[in-house]
């Protein structure tokens, strides 16, 4: 596609449930990444992908986070038994990691648990 | 986790005014990255810096890649109201991880 693609945009949920989040990143892009974005906050490093491998998940709070990417294309973010605490925006970016290094964010799930 | 120091947080300036932010690091980085970010959206990439002492403008706006390659700078000249929104810095380390700044708010009065 012609950007990053995130979905939901908007996603509430009662606390314990899981919730799945979804990034189609900009076609072409091996790398893809999450982050974080409590409110009135900076980004937090979450996980990188480099086609379907993680080799970066040291951002991943706890075990209740979880991230897959197949097909080196759409990756999904898996948060289960909620918490109020993970309520925040979470923001996908992918890019060319050769060359340029650009990362070109989609536009953000915001996930309310309540 | 690891964040690079931006400043000032936040600032309220006439319309016309030009604006100064930056960006500080301990860190070296390869990369720096300026983004801007309105409510209720992804940030958006304005600017790209590859080399220490690189300066590069994109329209209104001026963008430096510090010598010691721990810094960054960003200007926005004659300010309008659309420029009101977050602005972050980002600094690349290693091959892949985006370091981000905690952010320049940024408003405009009319």
């Amino acid at each position: 596609g012609a950007g990053v693609s995130q979905s939901p945009s908007n996603k509430v949920t009662e606390k314990g449930k899981d919730v799945e989040l979804r990034c189609d990143p900009i076609s072409g892009h091996t790398a893809l990444y999450w982050y974080r974005q409590s409110l009135g906050q900076g980004l937090e490093f979450l996980i990188y992908f480099q086609g379907n491998s993680a080799p970066d998940k040291s951002g991943l709070p706890s075990d209740r986070f979880s991230a897959e990417r197949t097909g080196g294309s759409v990756s999904t973010l898996t948060i289960q038994r909620t918490q109020q605490e993970d309520s925040a925006v979470y923001l996908c970016a992918s890019s060319d990691v050769w060359p340029g290094n650009e990362a070109f964010f989609g536009q953000g799930t915001r996930l309310t648990v309540v | 986790g690891q964040q690079l120091n931006q400043s000032p947080q936040s600032m309220f300036i006439q319309e016309g005014e030009d604006v100064s932010m930056n960006c500080t690091s301990s860190s070296i980085f390869n990369t720096w990255l300026w983004y801007k970010q309105d409510p209720g959206e992804g940030p958006v990439l304005l600017i790209a810096l590859y080399k220490a002492g690189e300066l590069t403008s994109n329209g209104r706006l001026t963008a430096q890649f510090g010598i010691t390659r721990k810094d960054s700078f960003l200007n926005i000249s004659a300010s309008i109201p659309s420029d009101v929104g977050i602005y972050f810095c980002a600094g690349l380390s290693g091959t892949y991880k985006y370091i981000f700044g905690t952010g320049t708010r940024l408003k405009v009065l009319a």
